[in-house]
């Protein structure tokens, strides 16, 4: 069926160190891949999306690639700061039948530290 | 623009009880999703709303139903609760569902005891 799959964390780097989140999917069709952060106590923010193949998806410093190719959406960001810190989700929804649906990965902790 | 509501933000049920659970969307969002999210099971789709009509349904027992009105608010209801139910339930918003981008409340945090 289909899934996302994302590394397991947490991940703890040192303030200003280069971020990689690996996010894989498994899909029929074209997806839409999406990337969430959640700070604690919060709900979910859109961090970025992508709506096509080798479409990259940029906000905050934060960028992904849509490699149709290796079915991959890797997080990046250049130099992480502590106010990074918090809970990433990749996720898709499909292209038609399933409307609003969100299928998302297991989440990636990121930690920061100063 | 206001973001997207839930209310209550914190409940506490015992098992067997039953809860309901309110969302209110971004004005002109006609689509409304709900998700429950656990440790161990993540974020998992429970169902969609549009235009009153249920339009996407994940894999959750008939315990869990919800519904929608004409102003787009929804709201879900879990009958015979079970411990396993503890969860923080968020509601998300979109203008049409299908990809559009979903703005997600700050969630319901239930405990069943």
């Amino acid at each position: 069926g289909d899934s996302v799959t994302q590394m397991e964390g947490p991940v703890t780097l040192s303030e200003e160190a280069f971020l990689t989140i690996n996010c894989t999917y498994t899909a029929t069709g074209y997806p839409s891949l999406f990337w969430y952060v959640q700070y604690p106590g919060e709900g979910l923010q859109l961090l970025l999306k992508a709506t096509k193949a080798d479409d990259k998806g940029s906000n905050k410093g934060f960028e992904a690639t849509y490699r149709k190719e290796t079915t991959s959406f890797h997080l990046e960001k250049g130099s992480v700061q502590v106010s990074d810190s918090a809970v990433y989700f990749c996720a898709l929804t499909l292209p038609s039948g399933n409307t609003g649906k969100l299928i998302f990965g297991q989440g990636t902790t990121l930690q920061v530290k100063p | 623009k206001a973001g997207v509501t839930q209310t209550p933000r914190y409940l506490i049920k015992t098992r067997g009880q039953q809860v309901t659970l309110s969302c209110s969307p971004i004005s002109g969002h006609r689509s409304v999703s709900w998700y429950q999210q656990t440790p161990g099971q993540g974020l998992q789709f429970l169902f969609e709303y549009f235009s009153e009509t249920q339009r996407n349904k994940g894999n959750f027992p008939g315990r869990f139903s919800g519904r929608q009105f004409s102003n787009s608010r929804s709201e879900m209801n879990v009958s015979t609760l079970e411990l396993g139910d503890s969860a923080l339930y968020l509601c998300a918003s979109s203008l049409a569902g299908r990809g559009n981008e979903q703005f997600f409340g700050p969630g319901t945090r239930l405990t069943v005891l």
